[in-house]
């Protein structure tokens, strides 16, 4: 298995541009999520899935959009980037939807630079 | 609202001494508790998790932790650090709710640095 996997491994922006993170998983997992991880904040969560056409809110959703229309694929938005959403990008995955004792498998990020 | 707070954003100890890096957490219901390490350029890889049953929990790498209800802590320890060790490590807690998973609010993290 490849387990969670991310593209890119970085990005550039100029403010207004728009652009798609990819986040995959081959391990079945219903859960998915997305996470930003900013110095001296550690890591909140943006949006979440628990399951193909099912998303959700999470900490810190504005200027993000995200869809599921498959279980192994969980995308996530920018329509127009600011540059406060500079910051290092993980996807994350668990088997269960409703337990949250659950392992979360995360991906090796995308570093995002907004100009 | 769940919250989690870790001592020290940095913590610094030699080769084969104690390392100790401490994380609180406010949750209103019996929270399950992670510990995960981040290796430069690198994702996040689980160390250990406390859910239910032993409170004092061992993980990969020689590290546990001790689930203290009275004191809301779980703080991470390994008796003797080696230099693999330098790394981010991230205490986070979550609640389950029926239908939403695994909802991790995580800490501030704490960078550890292992001097030869």
């Amino acid at each position: 298995n490849a387990g969670v996997t991310q593209t890119p491994k970085f990005q550039v922006l100029k403010t207004g541009q728009s652009m798609t993170l990819q986040c995959a998983q081959d391990m079945n997992h219903e859960y998915m999520s997305w996470y930003r991880q900013d110095p001296g904040m550690g890591l909140r969560l943006i949006h979440y899935s628990v399951g193909a056409g099912i998303t959700d809110q999470g900490e810190v959703p504005n200027g993000y959009n995200v869809s599921r229309s498959t279980t192994e694929d969980f995308p996530l938005r920018l329509l127009s980037a600011a540059p406060s959403q500079t910051s290092v990008y993980f996807c994350a995955s668990s088997y269960s939807k409703t337990s949250g004792s659950e392992t979360q498998y995360f991906g090796p990020g995308t570093r995002l630079l907004v100009l | 609202a769940q919250s989690v707070t870790q001592l020290g954003s940095h913590v610094s100890v030699s080769e084969g001494a104690l390392v100790l890096l401490r994380c609180n957490y406010s949750s209103s219901v019996p929270p399950y508790l992670f510990w995960y390490v981040q290796y430069p350029n690198q994702g996040l890889q689980l160390l250990l998790k406390y859910t239910t049953g032993a409170t004092l929990v061992k993980g990969i790498n020689g590290f546990e932790a001790e689930f203290k209800k009275s004191e809301t802590s779980f703080h991470l320890t390994k008796p003797s650090a080696h230099m693999s060790d330098a790394a981010e490590y991230f205490c986070a807690v979550s609640e389950e709710f029926h239908n939403q998973g695994g909802k991790l609010i995580f800490g501030q993290g704490t960078e550890l640095s292992v001097k030869p």
